[in-house]
């Protein structure tokens, strides 16, 4: 099974919005509202950002969101600030018990 | 506090084997099911496998189906991965990583990783 599809990179300056999308099929994304979003800083863990798709987890700022539109996920950093710079990977539930993540995104803040 | 320290991670040769272990705390770890994900050096994310809070069922990407084997031992709090016939392919950082109740759930704390390169 092929990876969800991000863009490789995106940028923004301090304050603007940003959206990185993730495109699946009807297999994952697209049936299911199970996609998470994290955040990778190098050398570091990725960290949990979104869950089922628009949720946040306790401690995220809510300048993060998330939402679906048929086969695309999205997730928005609104307010961007130099601590957003990193990579970003979406996650669906893929059905039969198995989880598909996207390629990664990078964030350069500007 | 959630914590997972991986273990096990060495260099070995192609078609070797080596088994992987993972010791949580900070949570009720026979609530949930656990992960195992990998990251090559610059790429991204590959989810490995998952197996259930008891242990009874055991889910694999096709990549190391037949090869690697998720186990968990519930009284020690550990999660291991058992990887045989092992390719260059696999050399990787390997995340332990905590589900949630149900098999879909978001995965929400990751390991620091341990470091598997297969090379001759």
């Amino acid at each position: 099974q092929s990876a969800l599809t991000q863009p490789a990179s995106v940028s923004g300056s301090p304050g603007q919005s940003i959206t990185i999308s993730c495109t699946g099929t009807s297999n994952d994304v697209g049936t299911y509202n199970l996609v998470s979003w994290y955040q990778q800083h190098p050398g570091k863990a990725p960290k949990l950002m979104i869950y089922g798709g628009s949720t946040r987890p306790s401690g995220v700022s809510n300048r993060f969101s998330g939402s679906k539109s048929g086969n695309t996920a999205s997730l928005t950093i609104s307010g961007l600030q130099a601590e957003d710079e990193a990579d970003y990977y979406c996650c669906s539930y893929a059905g039969s018990n198995t989880l598909i993540f996207g390629g990664g995104t990078k964030l350069t803040v500007l | 506090e959630v914590q997972l320290v991986e273990s096990g991670g060495v260099v070995v040769q192609p078609g070797g084997s080596l088994r992987l272990s993972c010791a949580a705390s900070g949570f009720t770890f026979d609530d949930y099911a656990m992960h195992w994900v990998r990251q090559a050096a610059g790429k991204g994310l590959e989810w490995v496998s998952l197996i259930s809070w008891d242990g009874g069922s055991t889910y694999y990407a096709d990549s190391v189906k037949g090869r690697f084997t998720i186990s968990r031992d519930n009284s020690k709090n550990s999660l291991y991965l058992q990887v045989n016939s092992l390719r260059a392919e696999d050399t990787a950082l390997y995340y332990c990583a905590k589900g949630g109740y149900d098999y879909g759930d978001a995965i929400d704390y990751w390991g620091q990783g341990t470091l598997v390169t297969v090379s001759s």
